[in-house]
């Protein structure tokens, strides 16, 4: 069956970085996007990037820019996110979310279980 | 920027009853609005995609519809496993921003 598994529970100091990865299965993974979206404690949802499976491909949301990088290794099917020079506001959870590259239409269908990064000293 | 606006941002309402939640864009984005439904601690679900198509296995008490810059989302009889945080988000161009979300209580 389709499912997309995340990388455990993190815990990072201000200034470090972090590599969050999400791991595909159940479907051919190149011809879906993998979009990051994540929430904060007690908030909303927020979008950061995404990332196509096939071409390696990236599009990033602006505040995100200059910090986040997607990447995805297609022979493991598994898609990554990494964040630098973390701070406190970062502290949220991160979700992995698929979107189909051959069906525009479709929105997020699939949801990884999300992962909790803490930032802290 | 691109901003998503949803009202109300919560409200609360008998089992039963009809419910409607608005989502407004700041720009036309034509038909490429998603919602999605979380409950308390778990991971957001999608509902409807393109304004109005029903993802499958959603219950048919839920609909969307709209094009443009104004949609809605409706729930025709409320039950109490419809408790939940309802987020709207353009599914086209970046940003795919989401909207502030509406949190539905039971009354």
């Amino acid at each position: 069956q389709v499912e997309v598994v995340q990388s455990g529970a993190e815990v990072k100091q201000p200034g470090a970085s972090v590599k969050v990865s999400c791991k595909a299965s159940g479907y051919t993974f190149s011809d879906y996007y993998f979009h990051w979206v994540r929430q904060a404690p007690g908030q909303g949802l927020e979008w950061m990037a995404w990332i196509n499976c096939n071409t390696g491909a990236t599009k990033y949301a602006q505040k995100f820019q200059d910090r986040v990088t997607l990447t995805r290794d297609t022979s493991i099917t598994t898609a990554f996110m990494e964040m630098r020079r973390l701070n406190t506001d970062d502290t949220a959870t991160y979700f992995c979310a698929r979107d189909d590259d051959y069906n525009r239409d479709n929105a997020l269908d699939i949801w990884g279980q999300g992962t909790t990064v803490t930032v802290s000293s | 920027d691109m901003q998503m606006t949803q009202s109300p941002s919560s409200l609360s309402a008998s089992v039963g009853d009809r419910v409607t939640i608005t989502c407004r864009a700041s720009q036309d984005i034509r038909h490429y609005l998603a919602w999605y439904q979380q409950k308390p601690g778990k991971v957001p679900k999608l509902l409807i995609y393109a304004a109005s198509n029903l993802q499958p296995g959603v219950p048919s008490r839920f609909s969307g519809s709209g094009f443009g810059t104004d949609f809605t989302l409706t729930i025709s009889s409320l039950q109490p496993e419809d408790v939940a945080t309802y987020y709207c988000q353009k599914h086209e161009n970046v940003p795919w921003a989401f909207g502030q979300g509406t949190k539905v209580e039971i009354k």
